[in-house]
C-alpha cells in the first residue's frame, strides 16, 4: 500500500546535537513534500515544503530537508537543536493526484535535554 | 496563511449522542479537509469537504457516521454520530491555500466519549 513512513518515532537529544529525522513515501509520480511540527500543546505549523526546484529546502527555525527522488526521501535536518524543538514532527505527502490532500507519517517525538 | 478557528475546542461526550465541530476560515478557500489524530497517533484524512456537493469520504469513513457540510467557501462542520469511545480523539480542520499550495491547520477539537 502506498504510504508515507517515518523512522524515528522517539529521538532523544541533548541540545546542541545534530538532527536529521527520516521520512520515506511510496507514491510515484510527482509529489508534494511537507514537515509540519507540534510543539506541546499547540497546533500544526508548517516548517517547510517542497514543490520542484532546488532538492535542498530550508523552513523556518533553521531546519532543512533534502528530496532525494531516487530514494524517494525527505529527510529533516537541524544542524543544532535547541530544547525549544521538543515537539512532534509530520513528515506529510500530497500524492500525485492532485487533489490537496495529505498523507502523514507516523511521526516523531523529539525531546530534546537542556 | 489563512487563520483557522474551531470550535468547540474540547468536550466529553456520553456514548450514544453526536456532536457537531464547526471550523471558520478567515478568508476564502477552495480546499478544506477533516482530519482525525488518535491519541498517540499520527493524522488521518476522514474526507475532503466540497462547496455545495456531498463530501469525499476516505476508505474507512463514511458518511452515516461523519456527516459534513460546507455552505460556503469559508465555513464547514463535521459531525461524530452516535460516538462510541474508539472515536476519542482530535479533530482538526485544513485548509490550502491558493497562492502558496500550502496546507494549514486550525486548533483542533479535543473530544473524549465515556
Amino acid at each position: 500500500a502506498q504510504s508515507v513512513s517515518q523512522h524515528n518515532h522517539h529521538v532523544i537529544l541533548s541540545e546542541a546535537a545534530s538532527l536529521e529525522l527520516g521520512c520515506n513515501y511510496s507514491y510515484g509520480g510527482t509529489v508534494n513534500l511537507f514537515w509540519y511540527v507540534q510543539y506541546p500543546g499547540q497546533h500544526l505549523q508548517l516548517l517547510l515544503k517542497y514543490f520542484s526546484g532546488d532538492p535542498l529546502v530550508k523552513g523556518i527555525k533553521g531546519f532543512e530537508a533534502e528530496f532525494i527522488k531516487s530514494k524517494f526521501s525527505f529527510n529533516l535536518r537541524k544542524p543544532s537543536v535547541q530544547w525549544s524543538d521538543t515537539a512532534e514532527y509530520f513528515c506529510a505527502v500530497n500524492p500525485p493526484s492532485n487533489t490537496g490532500k495529505l498523507i502523514f507519517g507516523q511521526g516523531t517525538t523529539l525531546q530534546v535535554k537542556p | 496563511s489563512a487563520v483557522i478557528s474551531q470550535k468547540p475546542s474540547r468536550d466529553i461526550c456520553q456514548r450514544g449522542t453526536s456532536l457537531t465541530i464547526q471550523c471558520q476560515v478567515d478568508s476564502q478557500v477552495t480546499m478544506m479537509f477533516w482530519y482525525r489524530q488518535q491519541p498517540g497517533q499520527s493524522l488521518t484524512l476522514i474526507a475532503t469537504a466540497n462547496q455545495g456537493s456531498e463530501a469525499t469520504y476516505e476508505s474507512g469513513f463514511v458518511i452515516d457516521k461523519f456527516p459534513i457540510s460546507r455552505p460556503n467557501l469559508t465555513f464547514s462542520t463535521l459531525t461524530v454520530s452516535n460516538m462510541s469511545p474508539e472515536d476519542s480523539s482530535i479533530y482538526l480542520c485544513s485548509v490550502v491555500s491558493r497562492s502558496a499550495y500550502e496546507q494549514y491547520f486550525g486548533p483542533g477539537t479535543r473530544l473524549t466519549v465515556t
